[in-house]
């Protein structure tokens, strides 16, 4: 069965520090990944989402980044936090070549003070 | 700005009542609508779906309406339980290459004994 893996789950960084959450999938093979963010009662904003490794495409245009260095591993980025950035972070995955239904992970609680 | 949303922000239900929960979609060429619960501190989890060929769709206390007529999507939970007490996130998939979701921003679902 497919799992996603999604760490740290809280994470408390300072202003202008670096941002690095990880995301892992099982198994699948060519899974589409997601990165969205979530802002306290707010609904779910996409930031990126990725078909294949390297590919990388962004909706949001932020101080945030993504990369896909292996085909089932999605990171997202920052090389210094804003205030802003603040929020529950989702990694998500889809089947290959299809954008329907997504499964989650159990998220990341950034904090940025 | 976000294409789906949801008419009441928060539904407050008795132990035991039915609840409907109700979404509108603005893009008539989406074809795939998607509710997922998202209980605090969590990920979202998937609940049922629904393609534009059908207008309704049963599954374990749960039933999706679809009126594409007005662009209306429904998710009713019978006997609705404590456990039932989240925020509900509909969904909707543009039927276009290289999208994802797009979510609205969720009606939070309380459950009283």
């Amino acid at each position: 069965s497919q799992t996603i893996h999604q760490w740290p789950a809280t994470l408390v960084q300072p202003v202008g520090s670096p941002l690095s959450l990880e995301c892992t999938v099982e198994g699948t093979s060519n899974p589409n990944l997601y990165w969205y963010r979530q802002a306290a009662g707010r609904g779910l904003q996409l930031l990126f989402y990725s078909v294949g490794i390297g590919q990388i495409s962004s909706e949001v245009p932020q101080n945030l980044s993504a990369s896909r260095p292996q085909d089932r591993q999605f990171i997202l980025s920052s090389k210094k936090l804003l205030l802003s950035d603040s929020g529950f972070y989702l990694c998500a995955w889809s089947v290959e070549s299809s954008a329907e239904k997504l499964f989650f992970g159990s998220g990341t609680q950034l904090s940025v003070l | 700005g976000e294409s789906v949303g949801l008419h009441l922000p928060t539904l407050s239900v008795q132990e035991g009542d039915n609840s409907i929960i109700n979404c509108a979609y603005s893009n008539s060429a989406s074809d795939y609508f998607i509710w997922y619960k998202q209980e605090s501190g969590k990920g979202p989890q998937f609940i049922i779906d629904i393609r534009s060929n059908m207008d309704k769709r049963q599954g374990q206390r749960v039933t999706v309406l679809l009126n594409k007529t007005v662009k209306h999507l429904s998710l009713q939970i019978a006997a609705t339980q404590p456990g039932d007490s989240a925020v509900y996130f509909c969904a909707e998939s543009p039927n276009q290459a290289g999208t994802a979701l797009i979510f609205g921003k969720g009606t939070t679902l309380s459950v009283s004994s």
